[in-house]
């Protein structure tokens, strides 16, 4: 079974202008988290999806959004970009559950100039 | 508010001996799941161990194993027998019954020397 994909692997932008990330999860996983992950603060919670519907979000401001299609592939946009969302960013599926076992792809690292 | 913390920033240990890996959580919920990850250098993020707060039993899983003290709330991590494809951030994290997401610690870095 292939396992959670992420793109593009590498990116780089310039501040103001917008981004969208891609995650494809493993088959059958109806659940996906976004997190953002830096040197200095860890990981932090984006929002997960479940089943095209947004359940939870964290503490990031309105220029982060994203959505789940109908296949649970997952999108996330950043628009305006500055120079602090520089980071990577992970993809996690589950089955369903927030409780069962994440399954990361390999991130997408963003550099903005 | 429901944190994870992990206090060692850093942890190094020689190969073939044993390292624990310490994290404390702060929870008033009566049912969740604590996991260690772990994120080798360039390389994805995989689980090491689950637990479920109800089971008594600490999860092993080879030569991981978790010490799970549910009235302490602590949970750490043992591994014995380090091998240099241990060195990894590993991280603990908890999901409540009440959230859709895992609240996770800051990480240890472990190194292991040869």
């Amino acid at each position: 079974k292939a396992g959670v994909t992420q793109t593009p692997r590498y990116l780089i932008k310039t501040r103001g202008q917008q981004v969208t990330l891609s995650c494809s999860p493993i088959s059958g996983h109806r659940s996906v988290s976004w997190y953002q992950q830096t040197p200095g603060q860890g990981l932090q919670f984006l929002f997960e999806y479940f089943s095209e519907t947004q359940r939870n979000k964290g503490n990031f401001p309105g220029r982060f959004s994203g959505r789940q299609f109908s296949n649970s592939r997952s999108e996330m946009n950043v628009s305006t970009l500055e120079l602090g969302d520089s980071a990577l960013y992970l993809c996690a599926s589950t089955l369903g559950g927030y409780t069962d076992t994440q399954y990361f792809g390999p991130g997408t690292r963003l550099t903005v100039l | 508010a429901q944190t994870v913390t992990q206090s060692q920033p850093e942890m190094s240990v020689q190969e073939a001996e044993t390292v624990t890996l310490s994290c404390t959580y702060d929870t008033s919920e009566s049912d969740y799941y604590l996991f260690w990850y772990k994120q080798p250098p360039s390389r994805q993020m995989i689980l090491v161990i689950r637990q479920e707060a109800y089971k008594q039993q600490n999860a092993t899983e080879n030569r991981f194993s978790v010490n799970f003290q549910k009235a302490a709330k602590s949970f750490s991590l043992k591994i014995s027998d380090s091998q240099l494809g241990d060195a990894a951030m590993y991280f603990c994290a908890c999901a409540y019954d009440s959230n859709y997401q895992l609240i996770w610690g800051a990480g240890t870095k472990l190194i292991i020397k040869p």
